[in-house]
C-alpha cells in the first residue's frame, strides 16, 4: 500500500528552537518525497522536494530509505514558519502520473 | 503569467444534487489535477487530466468525473452528492503530467447539507 504517515498532528517550538516535522512513507519502489507548505489564508505551494536537494527557508529534508523516512528540519525556527506542512509521495508509474499522496498534515506553530 | 484560478470559491449544494467545480490552469500547463481535502486531512488524489484525457485515477466512485478542454481548464462533476462529499476540492496544475512542481488553486469549499 502507499501510504504517507505524519504522526504529528500539531507541533509547538519556540522561536530560534530547531524544529524536525516527521514524515514516514510506506511504497515498495522508488518514490519521489516533497513536502508542502500552506500559510494561513494561502493555498497550498511546494517547499522542496528530495530530488532537488536544497535548502529552502532554512527547511532541509534527507530521504532515508532504510528508515522510510523524509523528516523536514529546520535548525532555528522563526514566527513566520507556523504554517500546515504536508509531507508527499508520487509514486513511479510508467506513464508518469505524477498524482501526489499526502499525508495528514502538521500544523507548526512557532511561539515568540 | 497567471495561476491556478479555482470557481465557485464557496458552494452549497442537497444531497442527491449534481455539481460541477472549475479550473483554470496555470499558463503553459497541459496536466490538471483534482484532489479532495476532508476537514483535517490531507489532500486526496481523485483524478488527473492530461492532454484533454484522463491520465490516471484514484478510490473515487464513478460519479466523480472530469472533463480537461483545448485550453487545458478543466471540470470536475459530481452526480447524486452525499454528506460525505463535503469538503475542499483543490485543483493542481503541472507541465507533463505532473514531472514538474504541482501549482494549487484556491479551492472550492462544497457543503452537501
Amino acid at each position: 500500500a502507499q501510504r504517507v504517515t505524519q504522526p504529528e498532528k500539531l507541533l509547538s517550538v519556540f522561536k530560534g528552537a530547531p524544529v524536525e516535522l516527521k514524515c514516514n512513507y510506506s511504497y515498495s519502489g522508488s518514490p519521489e518525497l516533497f513536502w508542502y507548505v500552506q500559510y494561513s489564508r494561502q493555498r497550498l505551494q511546494l517547499l522542496l522536494r528530495h530530488i532537488s536537494r536544497e535548502s529552502i527557508k532554512g527547511f532541509t529534508a534527507d530521504l532515508n530509505k532504510g528508515e522510510t523516512s523524509f523528516h523536514l528540519k529546520k535548525p532555528f525556527a522563526q514566527e513566520e514558519d507556523s504554517a500546515m506542512y504536508y509531507c508527499a509521495l508520487s509514486p513511479f508509474t510508467f506513464r508518469g502520473t505524477g498524482k501526489l499522496i499526502f499525508g495528514q498534515g502538521t500544523t507548526l506553530q512557532v511561539k515568540p | 503569467e497567471t495561476g491556478v484560478t479555482q470557481s465557485p470559491t464557496h458552494l452549497i449544494k442537497t444531497r442527491g444534487q449534481q455539481v460541477t467545480l472549475r479550473c483554470s490552469s496555470q499558463s503553459g500547463h497541459n496536466t490538471v489535477s483534482w484532489y479532495q481535502q476532508a476537514l483535517g486531512q490531507g489532500p486526496q488524489f481523485i483524478f488527473q487530466y492530461y492532454r484533454e484525457e484522463e491520465n490516471g485515477r484514484g478510490n473515487f466512485p464513478p460519479r466523480f468525473s472530469g472533463l480537461q478542454f483545448p485550453n487545458y481548464s478543466s471540470e470536475l462533476n459530481v452526480n447524486a452528492l452525499e454528506l460525505d462529499d463535503s469538503a475542499l476540492y483543490l485543483c493542481a496544475s503541472s507541465l507533463d503530467q505532473g514531472k514538474t512542481e504541482a501549482f494549487f488553486g484556491q479551492g472550492t469549499r462544497l457543503t452537501v447539507v
